[in-house]
């Protein structure tokens, strides 16, 4: 089982709310991340957490935090977006921070 | 500095045609390499991965990669083509350790339309 769960797949949010995105594996994996993917676009990460500590944060604004509650679950909190924010979200996987990734769904959000 | 890049922004292909997705890489050493295929507003599906070892790789979905050293090159192919296979396809490569371990560098994409 290869099963990386996003929820939610839509998400439409002001620029005042606050919300968040969250990811799911059940797979023991111990790496997981966060993609931004704009149209036409190849994904760009954003965050890496291994063994539940963050380990890459390339240069993300501070509007979005991510959370690595346990080794299955991964959030991103969201507040005070721009509409230039909106985008694909994907959460990815992968066994260690040097296996394979493993990408989710994806949450399309939209910011108005 | 290191890079994937893949020429090829749109690729035509007929049903039952074989098909080659064109790859090359920039790094310092041999990275690791990965293709992945995307349908429109999904995440990404791995095809198949290369490491180590023998240079002929092989994926789901019926595709293969060759991996080229004397040419930095990491080549998609399928003999034979179906319509379900239209999508974007992305080559990423990643370095075997240091400080970007876990860091995925993306090419482009090659978005493919399958004509029946």
């Amino acid at each position: 089982d290869t099963e990386v769960t996003q929820t939610p797949k839509h998400l439409v949010m002001g620029m005042t709310n606050k919300k968040s995105l969250k990811c799911e594996q059940h797979m023991g994996h111990r790496a997981m991340y966060w993609y931004k993917q704009k149209a036409k676009k190849p994904p760009e990460l954003m965050f890496v957490y291994s063994y539940e500590k963050l380990s890459i944060n390339e240069s993300v604004p501070s509007r979005f935090s991510p959370e690595c509650p346990n080794s299955s679950l991964l959030n991103l909190h969201l507040h005070a977006l721009q509409p230039e924010d909106s985008a694909l979200y994907l959460c990815a996987s992968s066994r260690n921070s040097g296996a394979e990734q493993y990408f989710g769904p994806g949450t399309r959000l939209t910011v108005t | 500095a290191q890079s994937v890049t893949q020429p090829d922004i749109h690729i035509t292909v007929s049903e039952g045609a074989s098909l080659e997705l064109r790859c090359n890489y920039s790094y310092g050493a041999t990275p690791y390499l990965f293709w992945y295929v995307q349908s429109p507003g999904q995440g990404l599906q791995l095809l198949l991965k290369y490491f180590s070892g023998d240079t002929l790789v092989q994926g789901i979905k019926g595709f293969e990669a060759e991996f080229k050293r004397s040419q930095s090159s990491f080549n998609l192919r399928k003999p034979s083509v179906h319509w379900s296979d239209a999508a974007e396809y992305f080559c990423a490569g990643r370095t075997a350790g240091g400080t970007s371990y876990g860091k995925l560098t993306f090419g482009q994409g090659t978005i493919l339309t399958v004509h029946p």
